[in-house]
């Protein structure tokens, strides 16, 4: 079955640090994998989009990267701040015509000041 | 422009009792779904509609029904609510031919 890994424990990082999470797929290549921010007590918001075929995707601080070969996502913030703690999704799409989306547990980010 | 609007935010219901959570959109998304969230386990599919009348299973889909009469709403119902049924429930959207999913804020679910 497709699944998706990220790695469950806390993320503590220093304000103004690079924190770089990851995002493990098994058993499937998907089409394109997504990356969504989860804030206490609200609902996933969508971040970033990176296909197959690109092996880097930015926007202002974030950037993500997919690398088919090691069947890897890393999402990194750069110039981390306190507001960027939050808990991360990855999401890879499925196979099948409705192209439903899987979900990690996510990881949760702790920007100390 | 409010999205995908979720209700109730919070409900406690007794084991055995029914009731509905109410999902509306108001961005003509041809696709919502309704995913649960529990420690541990991430967003899981309940069910999910491809348009007004189509309606399909998620991965996990016993005990909860669902239908599509409109664009607009999409509202979960729990038939005999079950303490293993206690979680937080997202309704979500996105357009036929887009991938970004939109999510509504959640409902928390406590059957006791």
């Amino acid at each position: 079955s497709q699944k998706i890994e990220q790695n469950s424990e806390a993320l503590n990082i220093q304000e103004g640090k690079t924190a770089t999470l990851t995002c493990n797929y098994t058993n499937y290549s998907p089409a394109y994998l997504q990356w969504y921010r989860q804030d206490p007590g609200r609902g996933p918001v969508f971040l970033l989009l990176i296909r197959e075929n690109e092996k880097e995707k930015r926007k202002e601080r974030l950037k993500v990267t997919f690398d088919t070969t090691l069947k890897q996502s890393l999402f990194h913030i750069t110039a981390s701040q306190p507001a960027d703690s939050a808990t991360y999704l990855c999401a890879q799409r499925d196979s099948g015509g409705y192209q439903k989306v899987t979900f990690g547990t996510g990881t949760k980010l702790q920007v100390i000041p | 422009n409010a999205g995908v609007t979720q209700t109730p935010k919070f409900q406690v219901l007794k084991t055995g009792q029914s009731m509905t959570l109410q999902c509306a959109q108001d961005m003509n998304h041809e696709y919502m779904s309704w995913y649960r969230q529990d420690p541990g386990m991430g967003l899981r599919l309940i069910h999910y509609s491809v348009g007004a009348g189509i309606t399909d299973q998620g991965e996990v889909p016993n005990g909860y029904n669902v239908s599509r009469s409109t664009t607009e709403d999409f509202p979960l119902r729990l038939l005999s609510a079950a303490p293993s049924q206690t979680s937080v429930y997202f309704c979500a959207s996105r357009e036929g031919s887009g991938n970004t999913i939109y999510f509504g804020e959640g409902s928390w679910l406590t059957v006791v």
